[in-house]
């Protein structure tokens, strides 16, 4: 089973509609982290969770808003979709502590907003 | 702040002939640097890091990156590229700074291999 996983793999959904995208993983980090992935663009953070009471903003946090329900879990949410959040989105986990300590990605959601 | 330039959003290659990324940072305290590969239709996955010590870093799959500190250079080399190379390469740095540190990603290489 992977380590990292994200639900659903792929949506499709309509500008103003509440979206909730899921990841849990199963490899015991504190860390996780929500990107996003554009064409040209490279990777950008959105928001990132140190432990379950630690919540904070990353580069392009405005339109989005995040939940850690539990070490394992951390839910990314969009209240009111718009079209230009059409892109691929990324969960992480790191193990804290060093600064060197790589990334786990899961294999990403495919978001479309109409 | 830190950041990451990876030079040429794409690169293409014959299978068989040397690979180059390139990758420069700027940082104002020692930097640690990343090497992720993207497959098609999946996540990131690490291919190599720096952190101290040896400054010729070996990684999965054939690849090597030297970090060169006078050049702010971590470009990422294979002597020979397979067609399974082709792939998005991300170079990332990650500082500590104030106390936390996120890593920061270059905006990708898409590596194309020919046969």
């Amino acid at each position: 089973d992977a380590d990292v996983t994200q639900t659903p793999r792929n949506r499709i959904t309509k500008t103003g509609k509440r979206i909730m995208l899921e990841c849990s993983q199963t490899k015991g980090h504190d860390r996780m982290y929500w990107y996003r992935q554009d064409p040209g663009l490279g990777l950008r953070l959105i928001y990132y969770s140190f432990d379950v009471k630690d919540i904070n903003k990353g580069e392009i946090s405005d339109g989005y808003s995040v939940s850690r329900q539990a070490q394992a879990k951390f839910s990314l949410s969009l209240e009111s979709a718009i079209p230009n959040q059409t892109a691929l989105y990324f969960c992480a986990t790191s193990e804290g502590g060093l600064v060197y300590n790589e990334q786990f990605f899961g294999p990403g959601t495919r978001l479309t907003v109409l | 702040a830190q950041s990451v330039t990876q030079l040429g959003s794409h690169v293409s290659v014959s299978e068989g002939a040397l690979v180059l990324l390139r990758c420069n940072y700027s940082s104002s305290v020692p930097p640690y640097l990343f090497w992720y590969v993207q497959y098609p239709n999946q996540g990131l996955q690490l291919l190599l890091k720096y952190t101290t010590g040896a400054t010729l870093v070996k990684g999965i799959n054939g690849f090597e990156a030297e970090f060169k500190k006078s050049e702010t250079s971590f470009h990422l080399t294979k002597p020979s590229a397979h067609m399974s190379d082709a792939a998005e390469y991300f170079c990332a740095v990650s500082v500590v700074a104030g106390g936390s540190y996120i890593p920061t990603f270059g905006r990708g290489t898409s590596l194309i291999v020919h046969p």
